[in-house]
């Protein structure tokens, strides 16, 4: 499968507690976003990298959160103590990012499967 | 900041028919736009993705259309099927990092 893929699928936790989510891009991709989607509504971004570097953080994205992606290739998002506001479900996508618009620049967004936690 | 409406929040329609999903958002200023299915408890599939010079894109019974000017897409269904019903996501992307604002979708309910 050379989709993108996230790691675990479900994640149930003790409020307080710290979690750790991964996510592995299609491999010649050289943008990661991160975003989260509660039910019933559509996913809210909350970071994005382009290779290494994180660009772009959202003010939803609390000191108790953290995104990394140390190598330009997977990353994973760190919540610290928990809380029950963050059960939601988590979800990556990566695409091919340009600064220009050719043919590999369509910047067209694939997204994993998603992770889902529930805080309790 | 940018914000996307989906009309309507819901939709029933009998298996055959042809569909329209509306979308629209604030800032015209995007790189592209992408409609997207999501089925229950599941990630986003792409359907279609319009680039910003683009007005129209189509895949099999699927026709997108933007109207940047005006802040304006439809998703067109031609002879919806019951595999159709699932929740369609609007997302224009911004224009620097591709990344996308989600309007809440439309879930589509297709009957036999």
């Amino acid at each position: 499968d050379t989709g993108v893929s996230q790691d675990p699928r479900h994640k149930i936790t003790k409020r307080g507690q710290n979690v750790t989510f991964r996510c592995d891009p299609i491999s010649e991709h050289n943008r990661l976003y991160w975003y989260r989607q509660t039910l019933g509504q559509g996913p809210e971004f909350l970071t994005y990298f382009q290779n290494e570097a994180q660009l772009e953080k959202s003010r939803l994205l609390s000191d108790r959160f953290s995104a990394e992606r140390p190598k330009g290739s997977f990353s994973t998002l760190e919540i610290q103590r928990t809380e029950q506001g963050d059960s939601a479900m988590y979800l990556c996508a990566s695409s091919l990012g340009g600064d220009s618009q050719t043919f590999l620049a369509k910047n067209i967004q694939y997204f994993g499967a998603g992770t889902r936690l529930s805080v309790l | 900041k940018q914000e996307v409406t989906q009309i309507p929040a819901a939709l029933s329609v009998p298996e055959g028919e042809n569909l329209v999903l509306n979308c629209s958002f604030t800032d015209s200023a995007i790189y592209n736009l992408q409609w997207f299915r999501q089925d229950p408890g599941k990630g986003l599939t792409s359907l279609l993705l319009i680039q910003s010079s683009q007005r129209e894109q189509t895949s099999g019974r699927l026709n997108a259309s933007l109207d940047k000017s005006s802040g304006r897409s439809t998703l067109y269904i031609a002879a919806s099927q019951p595999g159709d019903s699932a929740t369609y996501l609007c997302a224009p992307g911004d224009t620097n990092a591709g990344k996308s604002t989600f309007g809440d979708g439309t879930t589509l309910t297709v009957k036999p």
